[in-house]
């Protein structure tokens, strides 16, 4: 079946500009995970989505950082007036968590997406 | 989370076994072991997890010590295409927070041809 996927691939902007990067979790899949990862570096946790609950915001490095998830799937997540250090790959991951007959571990399995690489000029 | 350690890289020759260490002394009962890789580029994939018993599945072989303070990810006919590098994961089974995945610097194999 489908993946996890991801658009742009790549996204190059001037510093200053606003950017959205797009995710499509796997169909079913209730929870939502946004991260990005600097070249070499291990994964940074952003935001993550849970169904119809409030979205835990707790890894938003800055609040030119925002995302939404509209109708329980597909997610944005946007970042406003870009900085150089906002340079990475933004790697979107979603997992059936909560939403079917299943263990826990299985349900904490996390399918990613292949990522979008953002450059910023 | 339980803190776990991997040796920064590894080689293995094409066709043979790949024997990846993980060392999580400090894990409690209510934690699994998870084990995902990256290649070069792509995003994170999920490999295998386990408890206590050895798992296998169409990717990997994990065996977890009898006193689970280790365990080792086994790749048994690795190609160059299994070159990433590879995480080893300590989470506890409990829902009630995001969950979110932390990766340590994990270990880079390099399958050679």
């Amino acid at each position: 079946g489908a993946g996890v996927s991801q658009s742009p691939s790549n996204k190059v902007t001037e510093k200053g500009k606003d950017v959205e990067l797009r995710c499509d979790p796997i169909s079913g899949h209730t929870a939502l995970y946004w991260y990005r990862q600097s070249l070499g570096q291990g994964l940074e946790f952003l935001i993550y989505f849970q169904g119809n609950s409030a979205p835990d915001k707790s890894g938003l490095p800055s609040d030119r950082f925002s995302a939404e998830r509209t109708g329980g799937s597909v997610s944005t997540l946007t970042i406003q007036r870009t900085q150089q250090e906002d340079s990475a790959v933004y790697l979107c991951a979603s997992s059936p968590r909560g939403s079917g007959r299943m263990s826990i571990a299985e349900y904490n399995e996390q399918f990613f997406g292949p990522g979008t690489r953002l450059t910023v000029l | 989370d339980a803190k776990t350690t991997q040796p920064p890289s590894m080689d293995c020759a094409e066709g043979r076994a790949a024997n990846l260490p993980c060392n999580h002394s400090t894990i409690s009962g209510n934690e699994y072991v998870y084990w995902y890789r990256q290649i070069h580029s792509q995003g994170p994939q999920y490999i295998i997890h386990g408890l206590k018993n050895n798992e296998t599945n169409e990717m990997a072989s994990l065996i977890i010590t009898e006193d689970r303070k280790s365990s080792t990810l086994i790749l048994p006919h690795a190609t160059l295409r299994d070159t990433a590098v590879y995480y080893c994961i300590v989470r506890s089974i409990h829902s009630g927070s995001a969950r979110q995945l932390t990766f340590g610097s994990g270990t880079q194999l390099t399958v050679l041809p």
